[in-house]
């Protein structure tokens, strides 16, 4: 069974300040790596993929990677009460067929995330 | 913008009927998904598509599930004779490629609830 962990939190931080969003995989041939937002009775929306080892920035967002520890993160800089959300590690699990990835994720169980002003 | 669109929004059954969740993925994608997230737990993965046939699909995905592209915008997923545990929100997803790095775009999701 190819799992994908996350501290389901919540995790509660102040306006301004860094969260630190922590997931892990079980399936050691994982080769790209999702981090989605959920904002309640809402659908995923993706924020950043990552597939090569170290760091991804995308404006306040960074993704960290390092497929040695199964290890994915996400740092969320200067946080907004508009962060608050759940946010989904997701990990491709796909098989692939001639090259093709056919696109199945795998998602965590998503860190509820709380930015107080 | 484009987006994936999903009807019904939400859709009351009783147990033993049966349903379909429509969905219109974007206009240029070629692979299409679908998932299902039951309330307060992860998302789950139900089956893939592509190239008019099923890719992928799940062990949730038993023989009461099957999916269909009917006229080349549509994409449905009907479930033959709904069980109390079927309710979830129901989420339709497309891809333009085939890379690993490829955005799924969701849609808003069909909710479902079996009595």
């Amino acid at each position: 069974q190819k799992e994908v962990e996350q501290n389901s939190g919540p995790l509660s931080v102040p306006e301004g300040a860094i969260a630190s969003l922590n997931c892990t995989y079980s399936d050691r041939g994982s080769q790209s790596f999702f981090w989605y937002r959920q904002y309640s009775g809402k659908s995923p929306e993706l924020i950043m993929f990552i597939y090569s080892n170290g760091d991804k920035e995308d404006g306040r967002f960074t993704a960290q990677l390092n497929k040695a520890s199964q290890y994915v993160s996400l740092l969320i800089r200067d946080s907004q009460p508009s962060d608050s959300a759940t946010y989904l590690c997701a990990v491709n699990n796909s098989i692939n067929a001639g090259g093709t990835s056919y696109g199945k994720l795998t998602f965590g169980q998503g860190t509820i995330l709380t930015v107080h002003p | 913008e484009p987006e994936v669109t999903q009807t019904p929004s939400h859709q009351v059954t009783q147990m033993g009927q049966e349903v379909i969740l429509r969905c219109v993925p974007i206009s240029n994608h070629l692979y299409f998904y679908w998932y299902r997230q039951i309330l307060g737990q992860k998302v789950e993965f139900l089956v893939s598509f592509y190239n008019n046939e099923i890719s992928e699909k799940s062990e949730i995905f038993d023989d009461q599930f099957s999916v269909e592209r009917p006229d080349g915008s549509n994409f449905t997923l009907k479930i033959r004779s709904t069980k109390l545990e079927d309710s979830a929100m129901y989420f339709c997803a497309s891809r333009k490629t085939g890379l690993d790095t490829g955005e799924l775009f969701f849609g808003e999701g069909s909710r479902l609830t079996v009595l």
